[in-house]
Order: structure tokens, then C-alpha cells, then sequence
């Protein structure tokens, strides 16, 4: 079965510090690998996704994904982080074989501190 | 492009009556997303449809929730009768999918369904 986990519920980080979000996964087959931002009283929105090829990928607003199969992890990282980023983050993941499903984490909230 | 627009944005209702959101998924998008989001539980999905058909709805939670799709561009959540227990954010999503299967979801901003 299809899993996600995201190990810390809230991640505290200076501005202009790097950031990691922690997210692993579990899946039949080769994973597509999603993360999302949730702002208050908003939606989700994509930020990036890793589907094949080179295990860093590069999305919206600065963030960074690296893929590690052997540890079967899609941290989030971004070099400098901005009290704007502040919001909730969400892993997910979709397997390549089975139904259509998107398994999203728990959700991780982001706290940069000015 | 106006993304995906659900309405209402918030709905209070009292226990027992029934409860209608609505969503309106992005033009073109062939599947279409009924989430749940809670506190307690994460973000859950409910059901999902592929042109307009319902392809799992293992997620709904008890015969009070029922979802339709009558067309490309419409789709219904109802609750009835509706419980405290179903106090929830409730999203609506869409996607297109490709060849490749990866595509993003786009979300709306969601109703925030509030039963006393």
C-alpha cells in the first residue's frame, strides 16, 4: 500500500537560514513524488514534483526537492528562507501502477522567524 | 484561467439538514477531486472521477455522502443529514492528466462546512 510520512508536525527556522522539510514514502513501483503549500484559509498549491531523471528538482519559489531512492525520501529544502514562506507543507506521493490516487502526508508547518 | 472554483466558501448549518457544495473544475481537466481536510485526520480523499465517472469512492465515509458529476464542468458534494462529526474543510480538485500520469492537482480554496 501507498504511505507517506512527514516525521515532524512543525519545523522553526531563522530567516535567511537554510530549510529542510523531512518527507519518506512507501509505494509499488517507481514513485511520483509531489509537494504542495497550503496557506491559511487557501488551497494547495503545487511546487514541484520529481518524476524521473535528476534526483534534485528545482520548483516554485525558490524550493528544492532531492529524491533519495536508497532512503526512499522527498525532502523539501530551500537555501535562505523567507518569513513568507511561513505556511503548511505537504508531501505526496502517487505510485505507477494501481489507481489514480494521490497519498498526501500529514503536513508539515513551516515557521520562519524574523 | 480561474482555477477551480468551489462554492460556498462557508456553510453553517445545524444537525440534520442537508448540505450542497459545489465545484467547478478547470476547463479541459478530466478528473475531478473531492478532499476532506480536518485536523484529526489530515487531508482525506473522499472520491474521485474521471470523465464525469466515478472511479473510487472508497473514501466517503457513510451512505450520508453522496457526489455526482453531470457534466465536464460541474461537481456536487451532498451531505445528507449532516453531523457535527462532518465539520470539515472540503476540497475540490481537478487535474489533467497526460501520457506520463503526473500531473499536478489544482485545488480550490475550499468550504468550510461548520454543523451544530
Amino acid at each position: 500500500a501507498q504511505s507517506v510520512a512527514q516525521p515532524e508536525d512543525q519545523v522553526n527556522v531563522a530567516e535567511g537560514n537554510p530549510l529542510t522539510v523531512k518527507c519518506t514514502y512507501s509505494v509499488s513501483g517507481n514513485p511520483y513524488l509531489f509537494w504542495y503549500v497550503q496557506y491559511p484559509n487557501r488551497g494547495l498549491q503545487f511546487l514541484l514534483k520529481y518524476i524521473t531523471g535528476d534526483n534534485l528538482v528545482k520548483g516554485s519559489y525558490g524550493f528544492e526537492a532531492e529524491f533519495n531512492k536508497s532512503q526512499t525520501s522527498f525532502h523539501l529544502k530551500k537555501p535562505s528562507a523567507l518569513v513568507s514562506d511561513s505556511a503548511l507543507y505537504f508531501c505526496a506521493v502517487r505510485g505507477t501502477s494501481g489507481t489514480y490516487k494521490y497519498i498526501f502526508g500529514t503536513g508539515t508547518r513551516l515557521k520562519v522567524l524574523a | 484561467d480561474a482555477g477551480v472554483i468551489q462554492s460556498p466558501r462557508h456553510e453553517v448549518t445545524e444537525m440534520g439538514q442537508e448540505v450542497t457544495l459545489r465545484c467547478k473544475p478547470i476547463s479541459g481537466h478530466d478528473y475531478l477531486f473531492w478532499y476532506r481536510q480536518t485536523m484529526m485526520r489530515g487531508l482525506e480523499l473522499l472520491i474521485y472521477f474521471n470523465n464525469n465517472v466515478p472511479i473510487d469512492d472508497s473514501g466517503m465515509p457513510e451512505d450520508r455522502f453522496s457526489a455526482k458529476m453531470p457534466n465536464a464542468s460541474f461537481s456536487t458534494l451532498k451531505i445528507q443529514p449532516s453531523e457535527p462529526r462532518d465539520s470539515a474543510v472540503y476540497f475540490c480538485a481537478s487535474s489533467s492528466e497526460g501520457y506520463f500520469y503526473n500531473s499536478p492537482l489544482h485545488f480550490g480554496n475550499g468550504t468550510r462546512l461548520t454543523v451544530t
